[in-house]
């Protein structure tokens, strides 16, 4: 068990460009959340997944985001068109089944200049 | 009004000392409870755990769940300068997909 990894670390964009996140679940953990956090803050819902379905997602993820989970193991995020205002921490999270407890990847870091 | 409130600190102690850390929130529906710390700039890890109210002790670590007051804390005894962190309360429900809802964080410096 090698835990929940996330790639990139760090991102620097420009304003207007596209970026994708990768996140590698703690294997056999079915369930796999994305959250944004901003400085300050603590981290808030973007969408969740049970194996391959995306079963919600929270109105803070706009048209311009994307998420997929294809194979039920690693997940995507896409940002399209970033926007400065899309700068923060983007943390991957993973569950088992039968477990409330989710356990974070080191998460992505984004500066959109 | 968010639905977890949490005091954002700075919250600085000496070493050795007692701490605590508290999150209130609105919601009566949350069922699970779970503290996390967090390095600057790294991902949040997760300590403690519980379900309903209660107490759970893990090592220095002690959370609480007062479900009728909606109030949860985290003890931290004999603190130490590895514990300097921010602190993130969150919980969660089984009809909501269990995602988190987290507070906003606490700092804590413990001074050597």
């Amino acid at each position: 068990d090698t835990g929940v990894s996330q790639d990139p670390r760090h991102k620097i964009t420009k304003r207007g460009q596209n970026v994708t996140f990768r996140c590698d679940p703690i294997s056999e953990h079915n369930r796999l959340y994305w959250y944004r956090q901003t400085l300050g803050q603590g981290p808030e819902f973007l969408t969740y997944f049970q194996n391959e379905a995306q079963l919600e997602k929270s109105r803070l993820l706009s048209d311009r985001f994307s998420a997929e989970r294809p194979k039920g193991s690693f997940s995507t995020l896409e940002i399209q068109r970033t926007e400065q205002g899309d700068s923060a921490m983007y943390l991957c999270a993973s569950s088992a089944f039968d477990q409330e407890t989710q356990y974070f990847g080191p998460g992505t870091r984004l500066l959109v200049l | 009004q968010k639905e977890v409130e949490q005091d954002p600190g700075p919250l600085s102690v000496p070493e050795g000392a007692i701490v605590s850390l508290n999150c209130t929130y609105s919601n009566s529906a949350f069922q699970y409870f779970m503290w996390y710390r967090q390095y600057s700039r790294k991902g949040p890890e997760l300590l403690m755990y519980t379900y309903s109210s209660g107490n759970k002790e893990d090592g220095r670590f002690t959370a609480q769940v007062d479900k009728s007051s909606k109030y949860i804390s985290l003890f931290i005894r004999d603190s130490q300068p590895s514990d300097s962190a921010t602190y993130l309360c969150a919980m969660s429900r089984m009809d909501s997909s269990y995602k988190l809802i987290f507070g906003s964080g606490t700092r804590l410096l413990v001074r050597p």
